[in-house]
């Protein structure tokens, strides 16, 4: 079964910084395609970015230019650098696996809560 | 690029069947194979439940069912049970640059 744990959120205020972290297993990081999605609190899911294997990442215009996804395999970690971070960004940010160029997430984490407030 | 639609209710009783309809575009759900449908019950994370518009990953029960025509998905839930009350979500592949988009979301209720 894979496993996928978010942690790194919290409030933080507008124009302010975060980074997320999504920790897995060797297997689930090396031989997956990393997604981050999120959903405002009473709001749908949207699609916040993706990482492919050889480091092609691409994002939703939303956060393009703002927001970095990574992943460092050795420590088997998918990151999501989040800056300029504005109220709409608040959300609570799941990771999940996925699949090239197809909208298939077949694992979640539980996801963890972002607020961006002053 | 827009949410793709969804109603945002749909409700039936047990034993019934209901369908949710996702509507989109010809440069998402009508240009591509690649619609797939999450069930997700208050204070948990998103499921997969249907995949490559028509698919079931494994576990999912068969009264789950996807279809479509033309710019129009649709998921299908057969013999309703209280189990299924949740919100559901369709996704579609946009093409490289947009790449994912979700619908608004449908709450299901077991009435």
């Amino acid at each position: 079964e894979v496993q996928l744990v978010e942690s790194g959120g919290g409030l933080v205020q507008p124009g302010g910084s975060l980074r997320l972290s999504c920790a897995t297993s060797e297997l689930t990081i090396s031989t997956n395609y990393m997604n981050w999605v999120r959903q405002a609190p009473g709001k749908g899911l949207e699609w916040v970015s993706v990482i492919y294997n050889g480091e092609t990442t691409y994002y939703a215009d939303s956060v393009k230019g703002r927001f970095t996804i990574s992943r460092d395999n050795s420590k088997t970690t998918l990151y999501l650098q989040m800056s300029s971070l504005t109220p709409d960004d608040t959300a609570v940010y799941y990771c999940a696996t996925g699949w090239f160029g197809e909208p298939r997430f077949d694992s979640w984490g539980q996801g963890t809560l972002v607020t961006v407030s002053s | 690029q827009s949410a793709l639609t969804q109603p945002r209710s749909v409700s039936g009783s047990p034993g019934e069947s209901v369908t949710i309809s996702c509507t989109g575009t010809s440069s998402d759900i009508g240009a591509y194979n690649y619609v797939s449908w999450y069930q997700q019950h208050p204070g948990k994370a998103p499921k997969i439940v249907i995949y490559d518009v028509t698919k079931r990953p494994s576990g999912v029960p068969d009264r789950f069912s996807g279809s479509r025509s033309g710019n129009t998905a649709s998921l299908t839930i057969s013999w309703l049970q209280a189990e299924d009350e949740a919100d559901y979500y369709c996704c579609s592949f946009a093409g490289a640059y947009t790449h994912y988009v979700f619908g608004s979301g449908t709450e299901v209720t077991v009435v």
